[in-house]
């Protein structure tokens, strides 16, 4: 079965620097792959979409890379503020099957002033 | 549009009890999700629906589980009898499946307690 693995340990890093979570999957070669935002008590939020196409997307302060020969993906919060602070999940979008996404156990980011 | 709607929002009952949750989609949306989030499990998908047809419940936990999609609008998920291990929160999501961006939008969700 599909397997989708993200940094299994909290993340503290300091206000203004680069934050960057992975997310590492097998036996699966999807072709688009998504991002979703958590805040506590409440559900995911989509922020980006990534195809396997595309090496690299950007929205504002955000950057997705998708490697799909290492069937890894990157996600990167340049000068990460407190407000950054969350989980962030990561999914196999199956759009061929009916719309269906897997997601991965989330990161939990904390971004320190 | 008011985004999924989801009730109730919390829920405490006693092992044994039925427990319903309900769900209204974004209104256009072909495609209904139901998640179960715990810490030791992340989020899981249950069940899903196309145009109001169940497409794979191979997520649903046992036969204790059971969802319905009456019409486009309306959802539930059902819980009988209901057991302390299904202490959760429970999502809904909907979607235009397959289409652009193919994002899920997802409700505020309801905590389940089982005592």
């Amino acid at each position: 079965s599909q397997k989708i693995e993200q940094n299994s340990e909290a993340l503290n890093i300091q206000e203004g620097k680069t934050a960057t979570l992975t997310c590492n999957y097998t036996n699966y070669s999807p072709a688009y792959l998504q991002w979703y935002r958590q805040d506590p008590g409440r559900g995911p939020v989509f922020l980006l979409l990534i195809r396997e196409n595309e090496k690299e997307k950007r929205k504002e302060r955000l950057k997705v890379t998708f490697d799909t020969t290492l069937k890894q993906s990157l996600f990167h919060i340049t000068a990460s503020q407190p407000a950054d602070s969350a989980t962030y999940l990561c999914a196999l979008d199956m759009r061929n099957q009916g719309g269906k996404l897997i997601f991965g156990q989330g990161t939990e980011l904390s971004v320190k002033p | 549009d008011a985004g999924v709607i989801q009730s109730p929002r919390h829920e405490v009952t006693e092992m044994g009890q039925e427990v319903t949750l309900r769900c209204k989609p974004i209104s256009g949306h072909n495609s209904l999700f139901w998640y179960r989030q715990t810490m030791m499990r992340g989020l899981e998908l249950l069940i899903y629906f196309n145009n109001n047809v169940p497409i794979d419940d191979s997520g649903m936990p046992e036969d204790r589980f059971s969802a319905k999609m009456p019409n486009a609008s309306f959802s539930t998920l059902k819980i009988q009898p209901s057991e302390p291990r299904d202490s959760a929160v429970y999502f809904c999501a909907s979607s235009l499946a397959g289409v652009g961006h193919n994002e899920q939008f997802f409700g505020p969700g309801t905590r389940l307690t089982v005592l």
